[in-house]
């Protein structure tokens, strides 16, 4: 158990709706990030925050937007959905923010699998 | 071009043999890590190393940075190492860039 939670663990929706993901990190860890794993493309770092500010961007979608709030949980939100969005969304934390090589070991979450039909 | 670049892709092995999946990078880096993703789709952090070698049970990470490569080696491999090994180094803006992953199929 990495002690991140993420919510749901699968999610099917239709095409142009609206869904949240949301991502407890682990006790104590300030910065959390958000991963896209599509079949095709592995692995891509969409976003990242420190402490409630926006650190990082990666290849994020302007129809994808988050945010982390007071209690650090974070939540990815997924707008106008395509069927290429269908995805597994991934959570990270870990205890600092000084870019991905300082940040120390990083903590994952069980992930969110999308389906958009 | 990944900057990030694993081999092999997909790996089969008998129980007990040993184990090594590489990776080379394009990038200066302060750290590379090592994830295992187990076929459910979970991720673990393995390893974090910026030098040297790192041991953890069974696995061995290494990194050579004038070489810009890194390897994980497994000893006394068993099916339940089965999994898709990852490994991800920042780029210059301190992203991390995920390799696209080895597949290890390791059979009785």
């Amino acid at each position: 158990d990495s002690g991140v939670t993420q919510t749901p663990k699968h999610l099917i929706t239709a095409t142009g709706q609206r869904v949240t993901l949301r991502c407890s990190p682990r006790s104590g860890d300030l910065s959390v990030y958000w991963y896209q794993q599509s079949l095709d493309q592995g692995l891509q770092f969409l976003i990242q925050y420190y402490n409630g500010e926006e650190r990082a961007k990666g290849n994020i979608l302007e129809r994808f937007s988050a945010q982390q709030f007071p209690d650090l949980h974070s939540e990815l939100n997924l707008s106008s959905l395509e069927l290429g969005d269908s995805a597994l969304y991934f959570c990270a934390s870990s205890v600092a923010w000084g870019g991905a090589g300082l940040t120390g070991e990083l903590f994952f979450g069980e992930g969110s699998r999308l389906t958009v039909l | 071009k990944n900057e990030v670049e694993q081999s092999p892709q997909n790996l089969t092995a008998q129980e007990g043999e040993f184990i090594t999946i590489n990776c080379s990078y394009s990038v200066g880096i302060s750290a590379l890590h090592w994830l295992q993703q187990h076929p459910g789709g979970g991720i673990v952090s393995l390893f974090m190393l910026s030098s040297g070698k790192k041991k953890h049970g069974r696995l061995i990470a290494t990194i050579n940075i004038q070489e810009k490569h890194s390897s994980l080696h497994i000893t006394a491999s068993h099916p339940r190492d089965s999994a898709v090994y990852i490994c991800a180094a920042p780029d210059n803006t301190d992203k991390l860039i995920f390799g696209t992953g080895t597949r290890l199929q390791v059979f009785p």
